[in-house]
């Protein structure tokens, strides 16, 4: 139990273009899911909490207008990099938060690469 | 300002030895402290965690220890093999209040066959 899936796996895309990730918990219902960006060999980053049916909460330094998330079911957040740049290359990881044990499942992480 | 800290950086040691891993922290409301291991490419998995009201917890060959007065806690894998090689990460957050993981900055482990 507690798997978490991300689609796509990786992609690629050019400058100006919009890409959007999916972030599901198959088999139990996530208030709150998570998304990080990490850099080779570094840790997790935290980019915004997202919370179903509110607004996304952005760490400091996050541009809330280029990094759009959308929880809009228990089993179900997007995050959308809009107008992506080459700076924007990364791997995206999202995790969802199983409520009743403070447990947190990641899911397989996006590369994106954006030429 | 880092929530938690994470040491030593890498780590190399041969096929059947005992790694260890060591976290400390400041926040004493933490009261959740995962493992986390992370292969290239692919995102973190859940390994082992515990909570402060236990000195040790143990699932196979990983074992948490905890010194709730020190504010750390440590990982170790017992008689390790190659394919435990990946980087390991320790978090801690504060239960039912819905708050975010604090990460360590991860340790490399390599263990040559």
């Amino acid at each position: 139990g507690a798997v978490v899936s991300q689609h796509p796996s990786w992609v690629i895309c050019k400058s100006g273009t919009s890409v959007k990730i999916e972030c599901r918990s198959l088999d139990f219902q996530a208030t709150t899911m998570f998304w990080y960006r990490q850099f080779p060999k570094q840790s997790l980053m935290l980019m915004a909490t997202s919370n179903e049916g509110s607004k996304a909460t952005y760490e400091q330094g996050v541009e809330k207008d280029k990094f759009l998330i959308n929880h809009a079911s228990l089993t179900l957040s997007t995050l959308t990099v809009t107008s992506a740049h080459p700076e924007d290359s990364s791997f995206y990881i999202c995790s969802a938060r199983r409520d009743i044990r403070n447990e947190q499942y990641f899911g397989p992480g996006t590369r994106l690469t954006v030429t | 300002q880092q929530q938690v800290k994470q040491s030593p950086q890498s780590l190399i040691v041969q096929k059947g030895g005992i790694p260890i891993i060591n976290c400390a922290y400041e926040n004493t409301a933490f009261d959740y402290f995962p493992w986390y291991q992370q292969f290239p490419g692919k995102g973190p998995a859940l390994l082992i965690a515990i909570r402060p009201d236990v000195s040790e917890k143990k699932e196979g060959r990983f074992t948490i220890s905890f010194n709730k007065s020190a504010k750390q806690f440590s990982l170790h894998i017992m008689d390790s093999q190659p394919g435990d090689s990946a980087t390991y990460f320790c978090a801690a957050s504060k239960s039912y209040t819905g708050n975010q993981f604090y990460f360590g900055t991860g340790t490399s482990l390599t263990v040559i066959p």
